[in-house]
């Protein structure tokens, strides 16, 4: 099974600024994927992220707060732009490895004072 | 709207029960669902997979069941020990998708 690391795996941020976390997997994968769980509440899938391609962005998320990069098979970062206290929150990246089967990271968890 | 229900309260058993965590879905047509174990401060590890054909899966202790009549899986544990105490998370797939969807989640705890 793919193994996945994300840095940082913690951080407090002043609102207005931006944060970028990086996911690295240490197998080649398609399909690695950007979600959000806030406290009390579901993981949320932000984007879905491609290698050689844009992003998919899902509902309620758009590219200018959460711009994502794919530059290779095994990595992607995430920015959360203009960050506001509602994006405290713990931001996970997952891969797809194998049949359906999806493989998460530890998670970086953001505060936004 | 759509909606993945799992039982909100804790679940509290004693070591050697068999635990039962509930997962409900509305206005879903899943193509397979999934658990997941998370522990705090980590991310969620994968468990089983059941597709919607599919009646039962076993995995060692674990055995899930998908009834898409009811529109629900069932995921047990059997003799469940204090190390299977974590939030378990039923998630699904759909035939339009291949998003996972997920519920909130189910905190389980093992008492010795």
């Amino acid at each position: 099974s793919a193994v996945i690391s994300q840095k940082p795996s913690r951080d407090i941020c002043q609102r207005g600024t931006s944060l970028t976390i990086q996911c690295q997997v240490d197998s080649q994968v398609t399909m690695m994927f950007w979600y959000r769980q806030q406290p009390g509440q579901s993981l949320t899938l932000i984007a879905t992220a491609n290698q050689g391609s844009e992003a998919t962005y899902e509902s309620g998320f758009v590219i200018d707060k959460f711009p994502i990069s794919r530059p290779n098979l095994t990595f992607s970062t995430l920015t959360v732009s203009n960050m506001s206290p509602e994006d405290s929150s713990i931001y996970l990246c997952s891969a797809e490895e194998g049949e359906e089967t999806q493989y998460f990271g530890p998670g970086t968890r953001l505060l936004v004072l | 709207s759509q909606k993945i229900e799992q039982n909100s309260e804790a679940l509290n058993i004693q070591e050697g029960k068999t635990a039962t965590l509930t997962c409900n879905y509305t206005n879903y047509s899943p193509a397979y669902l999934q658990w997941y174990r998370q522990d705090p401060g980590r991310g969620p590890v994968f468990l089983l997979l059941i597709r919607e054909n599919e009646k039962e899966k076993r995995k060692e202790r674990l055995k899930v069941t998908f009834d898409t009549t009811l529109k629900q899986s069932l995921f047990h544990i059997t003799a469940s020990q204090p190390a299977d105490s974590a939030t378990y998370l039923c998630a699904l797939v759909t035939h339009s998708g291949y998003a996972l969807n997920f519920g909130k989640g189910t905190s389980l705890l093992v008492t010795p």
